[in-house]
């Protein structure tokens, strides 16, 4: 079965320090992959997306993840938090919605809330 | 520039009581989402609508049922709410056409209580 996994339910870092936020997942099939950020009391918004080709994918806010095919990770990384980035992050795998079909639904991992303390 | 825009934002029910989440999204998007989020548990697909007409289950549809009015507008119903129904709901569209690749646009979401 497909599957998405965060392994870490809450990262809590000082500012200006590096984070990487670790998701890994299984599929039997080629997968896209997404991070979304939800800020409190919002919904969310994609952060940044691998479809294909370089494995290091650049997104918004100066976070950036790779690929890794071997491992079956897209980990999340930033090399300097602020405050501001404290939110929950997901991640997700786009997938088809039925077998056999053209539409597909994002199955999404469950979640790891960023704290980034002063 | 409103994207998806959720109806209402906040609402208490009494067990038993019905009512409908409404979402409309400006985007001209073919397909469009229900999901629900809980402490812990992520987002979980109640419906979804890949095209105006259509709609299908997705991972917890039940106790809910959902209208695809037209293109713009995906509402969600719960006929009968429940304690358990007690979340907060999130609906979302995405451009199917550009296939799976297509991010998906969220609203800022309904927080539902029952008691």
């Amino acid at each position: 079965a497909q599957s998405v996994t965060q392994l870490d339910s809450q990262v809590p870092v000082f500012e200006e320090a590096p984070v990487e936020l670790r998701c890994n997942y299984s599929s039997s099939v080629s997968v896209y992959l997404f991070w979304y950020v939800q800020y409190p009391n919002q919904g969310l918004q994609l952060l940044l997306k691998y479809l294909s080709g370089s494995t290091l994918v650049k997104g918004i806010n100066g976070f950036e993840a790779e690929f890794n095919k071997s491992q079956t990770s897209f980990h999340l990384r930033k090399p300097s938090v602020h405050i501001s980035d404290t939110a929950e992050y997901f991640c997700a795998v786009s997938l088809p919605a039925f077998s056999g079909g053209s539409n597909y639904k994002l199955t999404f991992g469950k979640g790891t809330l960023l704290t980034v303390n002063p | 520039n409103a994207g998806v825009t959720q109806t209402p934002k906040f609402q208490v029910l009494k067990t038993g009581q019905s009512m409908t989440l409404q979402c409309a999204q400006d985007m001209n998007h073919n397909s469009m989402y229900w999901y629900r989020q809980d402490p812990g548990m992520g987002l979980r697909l109640i419906y979804y609508s890949a095209s105006e007409g259509t709609t299908d289950k997705g991972e917890v549809p039940n106790g809910y049922n959902v209208s695809r009015l037209n293109k713009r507008e995906f509402s969600l119903r719960l006929e009968s709410a429940a304690p358990s129904q007690t979340s907060v709901y999130f609906c979302a569209s995405s451009d199917s056409r550009t296939g799976r690749n297509s991010p998906l646009h969220f609203g800022n979401g309904t927080r539902l209580t029952v008691t």
